[in-house]
């Protein structure tokens, strides 16, 4: 069990740019989670996958937001224009679906720091 | 959407004291998680507690899910313990996003 992996762990970028992060979930986790988390604040819901299906998006994420798990495994979120209100940690998690609840862990988080 | 209020916003302790954190939650859950997120932003799972008792060395957590609340203990606190306690939440069954608290952010002060 290597855990949930994100890369990069830091990115830094121009307002207006496009940028995209990537995340491995748990290798036998079929749900995959993306949260973000501001300054001072827990983490908020963005949109989460069961296997290549995306779920459910929430109304934060803009039509700017775009993310894909084309083959069930790894994810990537893209943003597209960047603004400043875009900084923020963005978190993957993952977990298992099936019967029951089972918890949901998280990867180390991308930092985004819009210029 | 559920709630979920945790408190104290802030806490300092000095090392080796014990303090308590509380999670309410505004309806039934089926999820109940603590995490610790540390300096570097890492954020921890601690308990899966959607009900009863669990204990992990100097930790422990109840989740009295009738009650809507629950309670993470920290006995003889280190510097180590420092950063922000979240408790997180989900109403529905089948893993369904979590729910944030605002967190609590504890500082250990040797």
């Amino acid at each position: 069990d290597t855990g949930v992996s994100q890369n990069p762990r830091h990115k830094i970028t121009k307002r207006g740019q496009n940028v995209t992060f990537r995340c491995d979930p748990i290798s036998e986790h079929n749900r995959l989670y993306w949260y973000r988390q501001t300054l001072g604040q827990g983490p908020e819901f963005l949109t989460y996958f069961q296997n290549e299906a995306q779920l459910e998006k929430s109304r934060l994420l803009s039509d700017r937001f775009s993310a894909e798990r084309p083959k069930g495994s790894f994810s990537t979120l893209e943003i597209q224009r960047t603004e400043q209100g875009d900084s923020a940690m963005y978190l993957c998690a993952s977990s298992l679906a099936g019967s029951g609840n089972q918890p949901q862990h998280f990867g180390d988080g991308t930092r985004l720091s819009i210029l | 959407g559920i709630q979920v209020e945790q408190s104290p916003p802030d806490l300092i302790l000095q090392e080796g004291a014990n303090s308590t954190l509380r999670c309410n939650f505004s309806d039934s859950v089926n999820n109940l998680q603590w995490f610790h997120q540390n300096p570097w932003g890492q954020l921890i799972n601690l308990f899966y507690i959607p009900s009863g008792t669990k204990q992990n060395g100097r930790l422990s957590a109840t989740t009295v899910a009738t009650e809507r609340y629950s309670l993470l203990y920290i006995s003889s606190s280190q510097t180590t313990d420092s950063g922000v306690y979240f408790c997180a939440v989900t109403r529905n069954s089948g893993n369904t996003p979590l729910v944030f608290g605002k967190g609590t952010r504890l500082s250990v002060i040797a």
